[in-house]
């Protein structure tokens, strides 16, 4: 199984300042020129909702302040400006290989 | 708009099966896979599998093959995962999500939360 390893498993930062995650994983999630590689935000009580598919791409109704880059085994989620909604979990998830295998998750706290 | 139906919680005893469902509407359900994910506290997310629902066919995370079984019911747009023999390890919340068609998870049930408890 492909293993994601996120880091950090937790951070704050502040109103207005930039949050970056990273996942790695075990082995390259590429095939074919693409990076299957997504992210997801979850809030307590709540399923996750899909921020970024393909690495990079802004899933529709995202606010652009989230972006997602990488490719291979190192993937990063940043989220810029950081607004008071954006507190939640987030993981990484990868499709390329079965089983689909998620991040440990990275718990945001905005000061 | 594309949804997915799940019931809020099931309590059921240690030793005995649960049959969650997830009811999809807004699309074409026979048109795209469902798939299943387990989330425990601490334990973060498992893919246990995914099942065609024109026909069907179903592929399992291997550590899930002897305890989860999927099935659908095309004429009510409705998918299950019957969990087995169910012991404190399966107590979790169960997400049904459907990939639409691409290699991620945009459409997710609430999600069902089994509890197994005597």
């Amino acid at each position: 199984d492909i293993v994601l390893t996120q880091s950090p498993a937790s951070l704050a930062v502040s109103l207005g300042q930039r949050a970056t995650i990273s996942c790695k994983a075990s082995q390259s999630v590429d095939f074919d020129g693409d990076s299957f590689m997504n992210w997801y935000q979850q809030k307590p009580g709540q399923p996750p909702k899909l921020l970024i598919y393909a690495a990079s791409n802004l899933e529709s109704g995202i606010p652009a302040r989230f972006s997602g880059s990488g490719s291979g085994t190192d993937f990063t989620l940043n989220i810029h400006p950081v607004e008071e909604e954006d507190a939640a979990t987030y993981y990484c998830q990868q499709s390329n290989e079965d089983p689909y295998t998620f991040g440990g998750g990275t718990k945001l706290e905005i000061k | 708009q594309v949804q997915l139906q799940q019931p809020g919680a099931e309590l059921v005893k240690p030793g005995a099966s649960v049959k969650l469902s997830c009811k999809a509407s807004g699309y074409t359900f026979t048109s795209h896979w469902m798939h299943w994910v387990k989330v425990r506290p601490g334990q973060g997310f498992e893919w246990i599998g995914e099942i065609n629902p024109s026909n069907g066919g179903a592929n399992y995370n291997e550590k899930f093959k002897r305890k989860a079984t999927l099935t659908v019911d095309k004429s009510s747009s409705t998918a299950y995962m019957q969990v087995s023999s169910l012991t404190s390890e399966d107590s979790a919340v169960y997400y049904c999500t459907t990939d639409y068609g691409n290699p991620w998870f945009a459409y997710w049930g609430q999600g069902t939360l089994v509890t197994v408890s005597a």
